[in-house]
């Protein structure tokens, strides 16, 4: 099974600053690797698939970056509805979600 | 859309059956899926299916393989997921997801608001 990390467990900002969160995979998961926003009481929704390309929707300041075993989620000047938790998820060998990462207002 | 329904309390043991109603796509060339989220914890995917729903073409994690089965009604657009031989620790809010292709080696998009199933005596 292929375990993915996220760090850091829980991320302060302030808005309009930079959010960098990071995933690492046990294994080489090649671009094979989405990313979720979830707010409180909602669904994920998905962000980012094939490591860097943005689902519909999703604004530019969000952008996925990395192959391999190490990724990168950032978002760039931080609005008030980006603070959530965010998941990464490979699909390269079935599917594996990290523990999630916390993005709190500073 | 996706709508889910069927959760509920159910003691340890017990059996349950999921449903997750599916609209405003051709739900019969799309792998679909099943994520649960413990009170408070991440996201753990459940069970997956591909378009054609054949018996070969589903999978289910570790934990739950055995005691819950996935399958697909594609005349009724209705994702389905058994649930037997319930423990404590399936206490979770499940999700169906609609998978990007037919095969479901990819990730999940949309996803349904979710029903509770709540497992205790």
């Amino acid at each position: 099974e292929t375990v993915m990390t996220q760090s850091p467990a829980t991320l302060s900002v302030s808005p309009r600053e930079r959010a960098t969160l990071s995933c690492r995979a046990s294994q080489s998961v090649n671009t094979n690797l989405a990313w979720y926003q979830q707010k409180p009481g909602q669904a994920p929704r998905l962000l980012i698939y094939a490591a860097s390309t943005r689902a519909t929707g999703i604004p530019a300041r969000f952008s996925g970056s990395g192959s391999g075993t190490e990724f990168t989620l950032t978002i760039s000047s931080l609005q008030s509805e980006d603070f959530a938790v965010y998941y990464c998820q490979q699909y390269n060998d079935w599917w594996t979600f990290g523990q999630g990462t916390k993005v709190e207002i500073k | 859309q996706l709508l889910e329904s069927g959760g509920g309390l159910v003691e340890p043991g017990g059996s349950l059956r999921l449903s997750c109603a599916a609209s405003g796509f051709t739900f019969s060339i799309y792998a679909m899926g099943w994520v649960r989220q413990a009170p408070g914890k991440g996201l753990e995917w459940v069970s997956s299916i591909s378009g054609s729903g054949g018996s070969g073409d589903s999978y289910h994690t570790d934990s739950v393989r055995g005691r819950f089965s996935i399958s697909r009604d594609n005349s009724r657009n209705t994702l389905y997921l058994q649930m037997n031989s319930l423990r404590a620790e399936d206490t979770a809010v499940y999700y169906c997801a609609k998978h990007y292709t037919t095969s479901p080696n990819n990730w999940f998009d949309p996803w349904g608001q979710g029903t509770l199933v709540t497992v205790s005596s």
